[in-house]
């Protein structure tokens, strides 16, 4: 069965950088986009971009353009987002979702940035 | 971007209720290939969104036919025709066809 594994937490100061990771399980994962989706009580959620890992090609919301950086390890099958620059209006929850229609999510990474 | 207005935002309803949820897109999402690229999650506390249908009308692989999608070009809606203790949670519609994708602010099923 497709499994999409994410940490459950990461603790951050401003300023840092952070790198969340995806891994998948279940199906061939050079053969589906990756999404990476941002959820906060605020704005609901929202479309950061996705990443075909099959050949590293990458799309990006222009809202997180210069804000996340999307990569993929073929040899692990593991998605990875770094944002970088963190302030508290990146503390949220980070999704990764297989396919355009999202037909598989991972838990979630809960992000707090604080010092 | 496409913006994805759901009504209502809260749906107070008894078990075994009908329920129907209306999502509206700012633009037509019927795509250039002539498919429409609209979804329905659903997201209960403390879990992720789990998709219940895609491209309007087809219900995901283990989704009860107790729902059902409908509509087309900017006008869609989610149907739960006996609402089960198990539905109760915030439904959010998706569109695809345009990049970005986008979410609507999501519908609070709960019990009346």
């Amino acid at each position: 069965q497709v499994q999409l594994q994410q940490p459950g937490a990461e603790l951050v100061k401003p300023g840092a950088s952070v790198k969340m990771s995806c891994k998948a399980s279940g199906y061939t994962f050079t053969s589906y986009n990756m999404h990476w989706v941002k959820q906060t009580p605020g704005q609901g959620l929202e479309w950061i971009g996705a990443i075909y890992p099959g050949n590293g090609d990458t799309s990006y919301n222009q809202k997180f353009k210069g804000k996340a950086t999307l990569t993929a390890d073929k040899s692990s099958s593991t998605a990875y987002m770094q944002l970088s620059s963190l302030t508290s209006e990146d503390s949220a929850v980070y999704y990764c979702a297989r396919k355009g229609d999202f037909d598989y999510w991972g838990q979630g990474t809960t992000l707090t940035v604080s010092s | 971007d496409v913006v994805m207005t759901q009504t209502p935002l809260s749906l107070p309803v008894s078990l075994g209720d009908q329920a129907s949820i209306s999502c509206r897109s700012s633009q037509s999402l019927v795509h250039s290939n002539g498919n429409t690229y609209l979804h329905w999650y659903l997201q209960k506390p403390g879990q992720s969104p789990k998709l219940l249908i895609y491209k309007v009308s087809n219900r995901f692989s283990g989704v009860p036919d107790r729902f059902s999608g409908s509509g087309s070009g900017t006008d869609f809606t989610l149907k739960i025709s006996r609402v089960e203790a198990e539905d109760l949670g915030v439904y959010f519609c998706s569109q695809s066809t345009h990049v970005p994708p986008t979410f609507g602010a999501g519908t609070k099923l709960e019990l009346k």
